[in-house]
């Protein structure tokens, strides 16, 4: 069974631009959940998608946005690139809407965002 | 459980010896936690979990406490390997934010073989 899928693996924006991040998650999957990695700030939650419909929400600025399909896989987007803005982003799918113990969360390996 | 600064702890165990690592986490209402390892160039790996009822769980060479009390978490790993190497985050999620974690700072983890 294949794991969690991110796309690119690496990206590199100059400020001002915006960038569109792409994530699969695991077969028979339907929830999503995006989180920011920096070695400042550690890993935060961005927001998660279940069945296409946003669930929860992190303490982001709106230029951070995302959306699933109908086929369970999401992307974020991020507008008007800020410095700050470069980190790892990592997806993560699960199973279920987290509202059991059961339903863990498998990570991929994340997409690399330079902002110069 | 909140993320802070740059620099993480580490801790450095000889090959075969065990590893305990430690994570203080902040809210008292949640209800569960998880341990993750993190390898270089890869995203989080679930190792265990433990529910807000339970003070310990055991799996294949890892055994996690809880302590409520003190709102502390603990990870012990037997006979440490090379391949345990990384960094290891706890996380604390609550069921009614779903899969929304708060995620701790992490400790690296470096075995001496």
């Amino acid at each position: 069974k294949a794991g969690v899928t991110q796309t690119p693996r690496y990206l590199i924006k100059t400020r001002g631009q915006q960038v569109t991040l792409s994530c699969s998650p695991i077969s028979g999957h339907r929830s999503v959940s995006w989180y920011q990695q920096t070695p400042g700030q550690g890993l935060q939650f961005l927001f998660e998608y279940f069945s296409e419909t946003q669930r929860n929400k992190g303490n982001f600025p709106g230029r951070f946005s995302g959306r699933q399909f109908s086929n369970s896989r999401s992307e974020m987007n991020v507008s008007t690139l800020e410095l700050g803005d470069s980190a790892l982003y990592l997806c993560a799918s699960s199973s279920g809407t987290g509202a059991t113990v059961n339903e863990k969360l498998f990570f991929g390996s994340g997409t690399q965002l330079s902002v110069l | 459980g909140e993320s802070v600064g740059l620099h993480l702890p580490t801790l450095s165990v000889q090959e075969g010896d065990n590893s305990i690592i430690n994570c203080a986490y902040s809210n008292s209402a949640s209800d569960y936690f998880i341990w993750y390892k993190q390898e270089s160039g890869k995203g989080p790996q679930f190792i265990i979990d433990i529910r807000s009822n339970m003070d310990k769980r055991q799996g294949q060479r890892v055994t996690v406490l809880l302590n409520k009390t003190v709102k502390h978490l603990s990870l012990q790993i037997a006979a440490t390997q090379p391949g345990d190497s990384a960094v290891y985050f706890c996380a604390e999620g609550s069921l009614e934010y779903g899969n929304k974690l708060v995620f701790g700072a992490g400790t690296i983890l470096r075995v001496k073989s």
